[in-house]
């Protein structure tokens, strides 16, 4: 069965901190791997990856995905406390997404 | 564009009501998703729509149904309301296989079976 598990279940951090969330995958067929923000309202959009090894950077965030391991890394650096969300990973399955129980985060001041 | 909107924010039913959860966008995607988020969990999928007429169960669809008479509306209806039912639902779409599109959300309805 084709699944998605995120590592750790949650996190604490001060400002500053460089933190690195894990997504590893187990998915027949794969095509991309998808990573989506959630505050306190619905999921944004972050990153798509689907080719081995090339980082997708945007601003202090920056993923990762290797396909010969079958994980994918979200490194945040210098945290701040609006960074404070659950991470969510997912990956497309038929028309579907499946999406992980996610990783909560937490950056105090 | 106001890209995914849901209608309402909020709900409390009783245990047996029956409501529709409205869910429209304005972007012209094919695909349609409606998932449900419990408390410290996951997005689980209830349905999806491939456009216009065509709508698939997902991993959680009892209780629920739906239907999908235009390509911008997408609604959710519950007929026997149940605590288990208690949760936050999110829909989605996308331009076309979530495969090579990411998905838009709306910003949920959050909803209570007492």
């Amino acid at each position: 069965e084709d699944k998605v598990v995120q590592s750790p279940l949650s996190l604490v951090v001060h400002e500053g901190d460089t933190v690195t969330l894990n997504c590893s995958y187990e998915v027949t067929n794969f095509r991309s791997l998808l990573w989506y923000k959630q505050e306190k309202k619905a999921p944004t959009f972050l990153f798509m990856l689907t080719s081995s090894g090339i980082e997708k950077k945007s601003g202090r965030l920056s993923s990762i995905l290797d396909k010969k391991e079958l994980f994918s890394i979200l490194n945040i650096t210098a945290t701040q406390t609006g960074d404070s969300a659950v991470y969510l990973c997912a990956f497309p399955y038929g028309n579907k997404l499946v999406f992980g129980a996610g990783t909560i985060l937490r950056v105090k001041s | 564009n106001a890209g995914v909107t849901q209608t309402p924010k909020f709900r409390i039913l009783k245990i047996g009501q029956s409501m529709t959860l409205q869910c429209t966008q304005d972007m012209n995607h094919n695909y349609m998703y409606w998932y449900r988020q419990d408390p410290g969990m996951g997005l689980k999928l209830i349905y999806y729509s491939v456009g216009a007429g065509i709508t698939d169960k997902g991993e959680v669809p009892n209780g629920y149904n739906v239907s999908r008479s235009t390509t911008e509306d997408f609604p959710l209806r519950l007929e026997l309301a149940a605590p288990s039912q208690t949760s936050v639902y999110f829909c989605a779409s996308s331009y076309s296989s979530s495969g090579g599109n990411e998905q838009f959300f709306g910003p949920g309805t959050r909803l209570t079976v007492l």
